[in-house]
């Protein structure tokens, strides 16, 4: 059974929107988890991590994401969507398991 | 510092023809990946390596060869092209220890007609 899920194939937000990119886990114990951005033609970069501590991580480009281990969650976040944000996202973790992308799209 | 490059990005062979994808990065990191990207699919591993002259199979690794004779190169063969290998191929490098990010190449576009 895959360990990371993203559960949207695409997420549409309008510009100045919160955002909200869902990713669940089943990485037994405590995960290192990930969140990677891919542009068209390019390869992926790197977001943010989680490893421990504060629940709340801050990343590049004004994103952040909430670790919840009830809920084994990992949703990527941004207060204010640009439409310069509209890419695939990626989340992963530290088996090397990626999900299967969730594309962001920022109308204007 | 380039970072990851990739070699070559783009290629077109057809069935049966064989072909080396080379990667290199200059970050000195130890650990180096080899992922597929298809449509719907996400990335999945084919292979990967711990360290110069060591290797390890990843989720996909059938139809797939790979060596690191080098810290800095990670070199992915096809032997024998097959059409369901047409995909997008990324390398990745990353620090030793698995709560580190990845590093990714630009990608390599292949296509097995």
């Amino acid at each position: 059974a895959q360990s990371v899920a993203q559960p949207e194939d695409q997420v549409n937000v309008a510009e100045g929107n919160p955002l909200t990119v869902k990713c669940t886990y089943s990485v037994s114990g405590n995960p290192y988890l990930f969140w990677y951005v891919q542009y068209p033609n390019r390869g992926l970069q790197f977001l943010l991590k989680y490893i421990t501590g504060d629940n709340l991580v801050k990343g590049s480009y004004g994103f952040e994401a909430e670790f919840n281990k009830s809920q084994t969650s990992f949703h990527l976040k941004k207060p204010s969507a640009l439409v310069s944000d509209s890419a695939l996202y990626f989340c992963a973790d530290s088996t090397l398991t990626f999900g299967k992308g969730t594309m962001l799209l920022v109308s204007p | 510092n380039a970072g990851v490059t990739q070699t070559p990005k783009f290629r077109v062979l057809k069935t049966g023809q064989s072909m080396t994808l080379l990667c290199a990065q200059d970050m000195n990191h130890e650990y180096m990946y080899w992922y597929r990207q298809d449509p719907g699919m996400g990335l999945r591993l084919i292979h990967y390596s711990v360290g110069e002259g060591t290797t390890a199979k990843g989720e996909v690794p059938d139809g797939y060869n790979v060596s690191r004779l080098k810290k800095q190169n990670f070199l992915l063969g096809l032997e024998s092209a097959a059409p369901s290998q047409t995909s997008v191929y990324f390398c990745a490098s990353s620090y030793g220890e698995e709560a580190r990010e990845q590093f990714f190449g630009p990608g390599t576009r292949l296509t097995v007609l």
